[in-house]
Formats: C-alpha cells, structure tokens, sequence
C-alpha cells in the first residue's frame, strides 16, 4: 500500500534552516507529482510547493519562492523540502502529499511539527 | 491570486443533509476536490475531480461543481463526519485551498 513517512519533530532558533523528508513507498515514485502543504496551530491548510520526481521541476506558491526548496532522491524514493531563514509564524505541521492527476491529494504523510522558538 | 471562500462553520443534525459550499471566480471551470480533517490527523481526499469519490469513501459523501460555486453534500450525516473540510481547486500551475469549514453534528 501507498506510505508516506516523513521525519520527526523539530525545534528551532529563528533565522535557522531546516529539511524534512518523506520517504515513499508502496508506488511507482516517479509516476506522481508530490506536494508539500503547511497547517499552522489552529489554522486551514496552506499549499507550498510541488515537485515532479520525474523531471526534478518544481514550482512553489509565490510566498515560498526564495526561501523554500524541494528536492528528491530517486534512488531512495524520498523527496525534501528545506525551509531557510526560519520565523516565529513559520511555526506548523508540514505535510506531503501524493497527487493523483496534478493536486488531488489521495495519501498524505503523517505530518512534521516544526517549532520555531528562542 | 485565485481565492476559495467557504462559511467558518456548519451545524447539522444526525441523519440530516450537510451542504458545505465553496466559492471562486468560475470555479466551475476548474476541477474541485475535498478534504476532511479531524483533529491530529492528516487530510483525507473525499472528492476529487467535483464528483468523484476515491475507494473507501462513504456513499453519502458526494460533490458538484458550476458556476462559482462547488457544493460538498453529506446525506445522512453521522456523527463520525463531524469534522473540518477544505475545498481545493488548481490554478495556473498552483493549487488553491479553501478557508475551510467546521461540520458539527449536533
């Protein structure tokens, strides 16, 4: 079956940078687009970004440009998503997400708490 | 940018019919999907491509889509969909979510 497992909760000191992965599995991982989707505390969803992991392209919500980058690894079927310059209000759960098409969102990782405190 | 405004909130009886909508300039150009989320979970697809209902979603989840406007319906709502719904549409190579929506089955 479809699984996406992402890594685990982070902290981190404003102005940090920070990765998170999410390792597929259960699919064909070149054959779907995935995205990445942020949820702060008490809020709606938030799309980021997508990669194709076939090609490598990318693109991202004009918000993200210039301080978010997603990547993959084909040979380990995981894609990243590293945010630079992290703030207060950066603070949330990071998802990936699989779509079907280009954004129906059918499987989801976990999600990623990523705190940003002093 | 593109913008998807659905109501804060949706109260409905058990047994009744939830109608949660979901408004964007011709929206009904674009396809719809949806999502439910309970609390500390993850979103799950309940519609996609405005009608359509991915294996293992319920019958009486169904959705529509015209004009500016695309309609999620629960007939015979359960107290198992009280839950937050978001509507999701793409957009010139972006995806767009809803405000998002608060079913309480009363």
């Amino acid at each position: 079956q479809v699984q996406l497992v992402q890594s685990g909760a982070e902290v981190k000191k404003p102005g940090a940078s920070l990765k998170v992965s999410c390792k597929t599995s259960g699919y064909t991982f070149i054959g779907y687009y995935m995205h990445w989707v942020r949820q702060a505390p008490g809020q709606g969803l938030e799309w980021m970004a997508w990669i194709d992991p076939n090609s490598g392209n990318t693109n991202y919500a004009q918000k993200f440009q210039g301080w978010v980058a997603v990547t993959r690894d084909t040979s380990i079927h995981t894609v990243y998503m590293e945010l630079r310059r992290l703030k207060a209000d950066d603070t949330a759960v990071y998802y990936c997400a699989r779509a079907i098409g280009y954004s129906n969102f059918d499987s989801w990782g976990q999600g990623t708490l990523v705190t940003v405190s002093s | 940018s593109y913008e998807l405004t659905q109501p804060p909130s949706v109260s409905v009886s058990p047994g009744q019919t939830a109608s949660i909508t979901c408004s964007g300039n011709k929206l009904g150009d674009k396809y719809a999907c949806w999502y439910q989320q309970k609390p500390g979970q993850s979103p799950v697809l309940v519609i996609y491509e405005d009608t359509k209902r991915p294996s293992g979603i319920p019958e009486r989840f169904s959705g529509s889509n015209s004009g500016n406007t695309a309609t999620l319906t629960i007939n015979g709502t359960q107290a198992m969909d009280e839950a937050d719904y978001y509507c999701q549409a793409w957009d010139r190579n972006t995806v767009v979510f809803g405000t998002g929506t608060k079913v309480t089955v009363l």
